[in-house]
């Protein structure tokens, strides 16, 4: 079945610092992809997303490319901030229905320091 | 700026009891979704709902689950007789597009911590 794989966590970061999380996924259509992110006591946020190949997903400095050759939806952020920290999930939107149910990966754990 | 939200924040229950967990999602969305997180793992789908009846459902979602929409504005996830590992975090879910065509969106609500004892 379809699946998401990301990095493991958690990663920690200086302030400024560059960011990847890597997200690969599994999936026999054609894939939505989506970032969301969870900060602490939160729910999930909907970050970035990309409904086709070589579509670039943006928002609030995070940017990510579906690469359909790769099979992969990278995160990058050039400079992270200590708001930054929180958990962020890989997601791909099933197209084999309808009804699109999202399947996430297991998160990614974020922590920048000052 | 429009939201889904969720009642209650926290909520504790006894082995066997039935919980009930409330959403109002957004109010133009047609498209309805529940997922939960048991700590520590992944945010997994159960089921969604459209046009007052299931459109789909995971494997976790069996008998002991339902999904209603009593009236116009929210949706319940009910779990009829509680087990220890439906501790979790519950996560309702609305879309105005369903997901996959055209790249809906869905949106979530701040979650409902359920902890069976």
């Amino acid at each position: 079945g379809d699946s998401v794989t990301q990095m493991e966590g958690p990663v920690t970061l200086s302030e400024e610092a560059f960011l990847t999380i890597n997200c690969t996924y599994t999936a026999t259509g054609y894939p939505s992809l989506f970032w969301y992110v969870q900060y602490p006591g939160e729910g999930l946020q909907l970050l970035l997303k990309a409904t086709k190949a070589d579509d670039k997903g943006s928002n609030k400095g995070f940017e990510a490319t579906y690469r359909k050759e790769t099979t992969s939806f990278h995160l990058e952020k050039g400079s992270v901030q200590v708001s930054d920290s929180a958990v962020y999930f890989c997601a791909l939107s099933d197209r084999k229905g309808a009804w699109g149910k999202l399947i996430f990966g297991q998160g990614t754990e974020l922590s920048v320091k000052p | 700026e429009p939201e889904v939200t969720q009642t209650p924040s926290h909520q504790v229950t006894q082995m066997g009891q039935e919980v009930i967990l409330r959403c109002v999602p957004i109010s133009n969305h047609l498209y309805f979704y529940w997922y939960r997180q048991i700590l520590g793992q992944k945010v997994e789908f159960l089921v969604s709902f459209y046009n007052n009846e299931i459109s789909e459902k995971s494997e976790i979602f069996d008998d002991q689950f339902s999904v209603e929409r009593p009236d116009g504005s929210n949706f319940t996830l009910k779990i009829r007789s509680t087990k220890l590992e439906d501790s979790a975090m519950y996560f309702c879910a609305s879309s105005d597009v369903a997901g996959g065509l055209g790249g809906g969106t869905q949106y979530f609500g701040p979650g409902t911590r359920l902890l069976v004892l």
